[in-house]
Order: C-alpha cells, then sequence, then structure tokens
C-alpha cells in the first residue's frame, strides 16, 4: 500500500519569493513520485516526476523536486515566484508494476501574493 | 488539439436520474482511468481500463458503471444520482503499462456534475 501526505492545504507566498510545499509519501517498494498542477476550473498538469536516477528533477514553469529517500520525501520548490504560479498543487506516487495505482496527496493551494 | 477530452463540462440533474459522461484521448494510450474530485480537491481514482480489462475501485458504488467502445474511448455512466455525486470527474489516460514503466497520466479538463 502507499500514501501521500501533503504538509499545508494552504500555502501564500509573495511574488518573487521562494515556493516550497512538502510532499511525503509512504511505499512498500521504491516508489514513483510526481507533482501536478491544477489551474482554476481546469485538469491536472503534469509538472515532474522522478522514477530511477538523479534524484532532483526538474520540470515545467522552473520547478524542481528532489527526491530523498531517507526522508521519504518529494518537496517541490521553486527559487521566485511568479503570479502565474497560483494553483493547486497535488504530490502523487505510484509503484513499479502497479502503475494503474497511483494515489494523490489531498493538495496544496498555493497563493502568490503580490 | 486536445489530447483528453470530456463532455459535457458542466451537467447539471436531478436526484435518481441517470446520465453518462464521454471522455475520448488521442494519444494512442491504452490506459484510462476515471477520477473523482470532492469539494475538499481531494482526488481518488474510481476504475482504470487497459486493453478490455476493467480495474474496479471497491469503494465505488456499483451504480457508476465505466463502458469502453474501443480504446480511445472511457465513458462513465452513473445510474440513480444521488446528492453525494456532486463532484468534478476527471478522466485521464496513459501508455499501455508493457511499453512504459510508470505512469505518467495525462488529464482532460473535468465535468462538473451537480445533482440537485
Amino acid at each position: 500500500a502507499q500514501s501521500v501526505t501533503q504538509l499545508g492545504s494552504h500555502v501564500s507566498v509573495s511574488e518573487g519569493a521562494l515556493v516550497l510545499l512538502r510532499c511525503n509519501y509512504s511505499s512498500s517498494v521504491p516508489p514513483y513520485l510526481f507533482w501536478y498542477v491544477q489551474y482554476p476550473n481546469q485538469g491536472l498538469q503534469l509538472l515532474l516526476k522522478y522514477t530511477t536516477g538523479a534524484t532532483l528533477v526538474k520540470g515545467i514553469n522552473g520547478f524542481e523536486a528532489e527526491f530523498k529517500k531517507s526522508e521519504t520525501s518529494f518537496h517541490l520548490t521553486k527559487p521566485s515566484a511568479h503570479m502565474s504560479d497560483a494553483a493547486e498543487y497535488f504530490c502523487a506516487v505510484s509503484a513499479p508494476g502497479s502503475a494503474r495505482q497511483l494515489t494523490f496527496g489531498s493538495g496544496t493551494q498555493l497563493t502568490v501574493l503580490p | 488539439d486536445t489530447a483528453v477530452s470530456q463532455t459535457p463540462k458542466y451537467l447539471v440533474t436531478q436526484m435518481g436520474n441517470d446520465k453518462s459522461i464521454k471522455c475520448e484521448q488521442n494519444l494512442g494510450h491504452d490506459t484510462m482511468y476515471w477520477y473523482k474530485q470532492d469539494s475538499k480537491k481531494f482526488l481518488k481514482i474510481m476504475f482504470s481500463y487497459n486493453n478490455k480489462e476493467l480495474i474496479i475501485n471497491e469503494t465505488v458504488p456499483n451504480r457508476f458503471s465505466p463502458k469502453s467502445p474501443d480504446k480511445a474511448h472511457l465513458n462513465l455512466h452513473i445510474n440513480s444520482l444521488e446528492l453525494g455525486d456532486s463532484a468534478v470527474y476527471f478522466c485521464a489516460s496513459s501508455q499501455d503499462l508493457v511499453s512504459s514503466s510508470y505512469n505518467e497520466q495525462f488529464f482532460g479538463p473535468g465535468t462538473r456534475l451537480t445533482v440537485l
């Protein structure tokens, strides 16, 4: 079984400030990890993914995330927030071989203040 | 070109009615999914469908039934609608599980269902 915990259902940052969205996972096997973004009234869009290899992964729109096995974490960061980053962000996990089972966290609403 | 499309975008109906939501993907994927997003934005998988194999989530009432006329389409039929069915329903697709070792899913824009 696998699960995802996103700490903080709402995060507010000022424009230009660092964005840090937290995600911790639980998985009985080495996981595949994903971050998705949902803009208002839209579907989910993949930001980035970790499967194997380099633990620091870069995604679209300047986002990146680091897989830390010892901390079972996959936090999402962006050095400088932009107003257009305001959205709902979802962390998700799947186990290799059971790829149909994509388990999502509860989401974090990011607000960017001018 | 929209990769994963859903119709309708909004659906308002009365309790007890039967309704369908359509989903089509033009990505050539073999696996399709339905998710339900509740009012608190929590996303939960309902079904996945791969090459005629349907995987049913045990928590989904049997009033919900997916139907796949071909691998590019996965429609969701809901019978005897209840107030608690109000949610946003997302369709998604991914590559065949044999050719892809991970599950990057592409999502449709969602269908907001309101049951009165």
